[in-house]
């Protein structure tokens, strides 16, 4: 059974930095792309890049380029999404989810993320 | 940037057919793709390239093309499929995009 287990809810300060992670299990975590998506409160869906485990390919959308850094260690089948300096807009819950081809098959639970002082 | 337009809300009675729309200039040339999402959820894909039916997903669920639009139906709408449904795809320069998102209502 494929399964991507995502890290838990986290509350930051603005400034602060964070990398929230997704472990893969149940399939090849290598060979098939993993993305992470965007969705601010009461939002749509916002995709942020994704990342070829393989070889550490990444594309970033153009809204969230320079702004997180996604990364991946195949060692461990996890992938992972950072900040270096939090803002309270960035505010969301963040999915990850593995891709097949140009579409995401599995998703993640979730990671609540709030930036608040 | 590349967009997808969807209709923000589409209401139906249950036992009736639900068509939501999603356009966008490159549909043509690129697949699209439907995710189903309900409250408090992860979502789940309902529909791939176009018209694709992951296994386990009711077969009421059926996606079809048209040009620069593509419509997700959901036939003989169940009170369950009450939930926000997305469309993606993706542009020439290979980003991806979703809709804004759709939420369907049985009334």
């Amino acid at each position: 059974e494929v399964q991507l287990v995502q890290s838990g809810a986290e509350m930051k300060k603005p400034g602060e930095s964070l990398k929230i992670s997704c472990k893969g299990s149940g399939y090849s975590f290598t060979n098939y792309w993993i993305g992470w998506v965007r969705q601010m409160p009461g939002k749509g869906l916002e995709w942020m890049g994704i990342i070829y485990p393989g070889d550490s390919d990444t594309r970033y959308s153009p809204s969230f380029q320079g702004q997180v850094t996604i990364s991946a260690d195949k060692s461990i089948s996890t992938a992972y999404l950072q900040w270096s300096s939090l803002k309270a807009s960035d505010t969301a819950m963040f999915y990850c989810a593995s891709a097949y081809s140009n579409y995401f098959h599995y998703w993640g639970q979730g990671t609540l993320v709030t930036v608040s002082s | 940037s590349y967009e997808l337009t969807q209709p923000p809300s589409v209401s139906v009675s249950p036992g009736q057919a639900a068509r939501i729309t999603c356009s966008g200039d490159a549909l043509p040339k690129q697949s699209a793709h439907w995710y189903q999402q309900k409250p408090g959820q992860a979502p789940v894909l309902v529909i791939y390239k176009d018209s694709e039916r992951p296994s386990g997903i009711p077969e009421r669920f059926s996606g079809s093309t048209s040009g620069t639009t593509v419509t997700l139906t959901i036939s003989g709408v169940q009170a369950e499929d009450e939930a926000d449904y997305y469309c993606q795809s993706a542009d020439s320069s290979g980003t991806w995009v979703f809709g804004g998102g759709t939420k369907l209502t049985v009334l």
